[in-house]
């Protein structure tokens, strides 16, 4: 099967400025994640999807930080105006709905390394 | 609120000898426990997970997992290491959301170096 796709892999910009990046879910995954991950630290969930609606957002600076997941499969992740602490890489997930009793594993994509100058 | 401690940041062991990453955990309730592994510029892949059972749990690529619920440790180990097992690992938690659904606390990780 395909794998969790994102884009772009790299992305360099200028503290003040905005920027987007793109998930595609591995097909039939209801639960989509995305994930923050600084240089040295383990992945911080940002926000969490179940189909097209967020049930978990708890840590997702809201004040520059947005998502959405139109028609319940890719997702788009912005920031703007970015902050030098935003520097890290922003990893997508996605998983099966789990079963009663069962566990789905998280699918990873390779992540978007940003970079704020 | 559940987390995981992950007490070394790098691991050094010999090629063939047996390696272990160590992993501790606090929750209230019944603990699900999991082990990620993490290659440069690469997401983290699904190793093994503890839901109930065994305290012994084997996962992808001869790895397998420790748990002891009086020491509230949740080991992973590797009875010969490999030098491609050289990469990052993470021990993860389950929790649960606002929205009663579940969302997955990672640790800080482990980087494992596996030398000729």
């Amino acid at each position: 099967e395909a794998g969790v796709a994102q884009s772009p892999r790299y992305k360099i910009i200028e503290k003040r400025q905005s920027v987007a990046f793109w998930c595609n879910p591995i097909s039939g995954h209801a639960t989509l994640y995305w994930y923050q991950q600084i240089l040295g630290q383990g992945p911080k969930l940002l926000i969490q999807f179940q189909n097209n609606g967020v049930v978990d957002d708890s840590q997702l600076p809201k004040d520059r930080f947005s998502a959405e997941r139109l028609k319940g499969v890719d997702s788009t992740l912005k920031i703007q105006p970015a902050k030098l602490e935003d520097s890290a890489v922003y990893l997508c997930a996605s998983s099966l709905l789990p079963g009663t009793g069962t566990h789905q594993p998280q699918h990873f994509g390779d992540g978007t390394r940003l970079s704020i100058l | 609120a559940q987390s995981v401690a992950q007490p070394e940041d790098q691991v050094n062991v010999a090629e063939g000898n047996p390696l272990t990453v160590k992993c501790t955990y606090s929750v209230s309730g019944n603990p699900y426990l999991f082990w990620y592994v993490q290659y440069p510029n690469r997401g983290l892949q699904f190793l093994l997970k503890y839901i109930t059972g065994d305290n012994l749990v084997k996962g992808s690529y001869g790895f397998e997992a420790e748990f002891n619920k009086s020491q509230t440790s949740f080991h992973l180990k590797k009875p010969s290491a490999l030098v491609s097992d050289s990469a990052l690992y993470f021990c993860a938690v389950r929790d649960i959301t606002t929205s009663g659904t579940y969302k997955y606390i990672f640790g800080t990780g482990t980087r494992l170096k596996v030398l000729a």
